[in-house]
């Protein structure tokens, strides 16, 4: 099992330009998260999906858009990039519990200049 | 609010020594507590975990317990080693409209000197 993947694991991009972030998990989670890291912060939740076709509001969820066309596949968008979103970017799975764990890809550095 | 609390880094260490990194948390109800590590250019892993009151996660070497009391989950190790070197981080999760939200420390890089 490849577990939690992200795709790129780089990027830079001008402000005012967009990307997606894609996120997979072959583990048949029902639950998908996307976080955010930043300096002395920890990580901070932006989005969550709790099944194929929801997705939900985090914390931090500005100038993010999600879906979750397929139960494997969580994906971030940004449309306008800004400075403020320079970060790293991780993706997490889990089964519909509070008590387990939630499994985490191995983030995105994403840079806007 | 929920929030956790670490001890401040960088932790340095040599190896052998005795760790405890500190984590207090506030929450609203009856949090699960987990411990988290990231290890360089790598997204993180689940360490150890209690789900109630004088739980003890224990995982590699490392152990926490769950003190409702002084609501802390500390994490500790008896001997360390340069392998051990990366960010731990602190974090309660509570229910979340049907799903699960983890709420972070802002991590403590440990560094593991030989």
């Amino acid at each position: 099992n490849a577990g939690v993947t992200q795709t790129p694991k780089f990027r830079v991009l001008k402000t005012g330009q967009s990307m997606t972030l894609l996120c997979a998990q072959d583990m048949n989670h029902e639950y998908m998260y996307w976080y955010r890291q930043d300096p002395g912060m920890g990580l901070r939740l932006i989005h969550y999906s709790v099944g194929e076709g929801t997705t939900a509001k985090g914390e931090v969820p500005d100038g993010y858009n999600v879906s979750r066309l397929k139960k494997q596949n969580f994906l971030l968008g940004l449309e306008s990039a800004a400075p403020s979103q320079t970060s790293v970017y991780f993706c997490a799975s889990s089964y519909p519990a509070s008590d387990y764990e939630q499994y985490f890809g191995p983030g995105t550095r994403l840079t806007v200049t | 609010g929920n929030s956790v609390t670490q001890m401040e880094g960088p932790v340095t260490l040599s190896e052998e020594a005795f760790l405890t990194i500190n984590c207090t948390y506030t929450a609203t109800g009856y949090p699960s507590l987990f411990w988290y590590v990231q290890y360089p250019g790598e997204g993180l892993q689940l360490l150890l975990k209690a789900t109630k009151a004088d739980d003890k996660g224990s995982n590699k070497g490392f152990e926490a317990t769950y003190r409702k009391e002084t609501t802390s989950f500390h994490l500790e190790k008896g001997s360390v080693q340069v392998s051990d070197s990366a960010v731990y981080f602190c974090a309660l999760s509570l229910p979340l409209q049907g799903a699960q939200k983890l709420v972070f420390g802002q991590g403590t890089r440990l560094t593991i000197n030989p």
